[in-house]
């Protein structure tokens, strides 16, 4: 079955970095687009980054001001999330999603999510 | 960025009653609007997708319709599994972007 695995976060000070791997398997990694969604303590999901299924067209949301890179290693069926000068407000579980294969539209599988705690 | 707007934050309903969830787009989206359910703890789930398909899966009392920018979500019989926070979801946009939830409680 489809199963998605974040690892790497943590609690890292304001104004450093931190990278996010998730791991996939039970599905042909290379053939999606990935996503990851964030969520804040007690908020809602905020859509962060998209990459396509070769890796050649990212996105992102305007609120990262340029702050984080998706990319991917579909060798490794692992996707990515460079975070960098990292602010307070990015504190937030952080999941990565599928898209979903029928509409290309949605998002039908997520990984657990893993926690980034951004705190001096 | 397209807005969504959900209504209400929250909704307190009794074991078998009807409920309806409402999502509104700052601008027309056509039918490109996705439900999801997120359980306490847990990862959101795709309920209904383009509007109103629903999702392999996914109990038939859960049903989805609108289109431009209204649109709702309804449980036909609300059942004790049901209590969640659900969200809709624009992709006419490259950007997407949520709504804010709709908490639903059980009476």
């Amino acid at each position: 079955q489809v199963q998605l695995v974040e690892s790497g976060g943590g609690v890292v000070q304001p104004g450093k970095s931190l990278r996010l791997s998730c791991v996939a398997s039970g599905f042909t990694f290379s053939s999606y687009a990935m996503f990851w969604v964030r969520q804040a303590p007690d908020k809602g999901l905020e859509w962060v980054a998209v990459i396509t299924s070769d890796g050649s067209t990212t996105y992102y949301a305007d609120s990262l001001e340029g702050r984080f890179s998706i990319s991917r290693d579909n060798s490794k069926n692992t996707l990515f999330l460079q975070m960098n000068s990292l602010r307070t407000d990015d504190t937030a579980v952080y999941y990565c999603a599928r898209e979903f294969a029928v509409t290309n539209d949605a998002l039908d599988s997520w990984g657990q999510g893993t926690l980034v705690t951004v705190s001096s | 960025d397209i807005q969504m707007t959900q209504s209400p934050s929250s909704l307190s309903a009794s074991i078998g009653d009807r409920v309806t969830i409402t999502c509104r787009a700052s601008q027309r989206i056509s039918t490109y609007l996705n439900w999801y359910q997120q359980s306490p703890g847990r990862a959101p789930k795709l309920l209904i997708y383009t509007a109103s398909s629903l999702q392999g899966g996914v109990p038939s009392r859960f049903s989805g319709s609108g289109s431009g920018t209204d649109f709702n979500l309804t449980i036909s019989s609300l059942q004790p599994e049901d209590s969640a926070t659900y969200y809709c979801q624009q992709s006419f946009s490259t950007l997407w972007t949520f709504g804010q939830g709709t908490k639903v409680e059980i009476k």
